[in-house]
């Protein structure tokens, strides 16, 4: 199993640009996450969706949106990017009764 | 809000000598404790969780102690290995979808 990936691993954008972040995992988990990591902070949840066709705020859901159109897929857009939304993101699967496995991050860099 | 805190952001230990990393946690009703490891470039890594109905658990060179009379939640590790060298979430589930995570403890081993 390649557990939970994500694409790009890199990606610098200027501001007010669009981009989409793919989450993949292929353990068939219910539930996906986003998250953001900044520096000397711990993951903040952005979204969430708990099962294919639906998705939910998180912590920190402002200038970010989601879709969850495939179970095994969660996808994270940025419609027009800010120097803010520079940050580090993760994804993460679970089952109900699960923990959390994480990918392994996108660092973006928004200019 | 309810929130997950870490004592100490920052932990030096020598090379064999045994880690204790210290979480607090506020809301009474979380009855789900993870630790995770995240190394340098990576995504957080399972280190071990445990259940509210249970104050320790034990896996290989780990333990976690959970105190829910004050709070508080502790992962001690054996013997402790360069490869140790991270930072340690915590992170606490109240029956439901979402973890909330700490903002992390850096452990560095000294040779």
């Amino acid at each position: 199993n390649a557990g939970v990936t994500q694409t790009p691993k890199f990606r610098v954008l200027k501001t007010g640009q669009s981009m989409t972040l793919l989450c993949a995992q292929d353990m068939n988990h219910e539930y996906m996450y986003w998250y953001r990591q900044d520096p000397g902070m711990g993951l903040r949840l952005i979204h969430y969706s708990v099962g294919e066709g639906t998705t939910a705020k998180g912590e920190v859901p402002d200038g970010y949106n989601v879709s969850r159109l495939k179970k095994q897929n969660f996808l994270l857009g940025l419609e027009s990017a800010a120097p803010s939304q520079t940050s580090v993101y993760f994804c993460a699967s679970s089952s109900p009764s699960g923990r959390d496995s994480f990918g392994p991050g996108t660092r973006l860099t928004v200019l | 809000g309810e929130s997950v805190g870490l004592h100490l952001p920052t932990l030096s230990v020598q090379e064999g000598d045994n880690s204790i990393i210290n979480c607090a946690y506020s809301n009474s009703a979380s009855d789900y404790f993870i630790w995770y490891k995240q190394e340098s470039g990576k995504g957080p890594q399972f280190i071990i969780d445990i259940r509210s109905n249970m104050d320790k658990r034990q896996g290989q060179r780990v333990t976690v102690l959970l105190n829910k009379t004050v709070k508080h939640l502790s992962l001690q590790i054996a013997a402790t290995q360069p490869g140790d060298s991270a930072v340690y979430f915590c992170a606490e589930n109240f029956g439901n979808e979402k973890l909330t995570f700490g903002t992390g403890t850096r452990l560095t081993i000294i040779p």
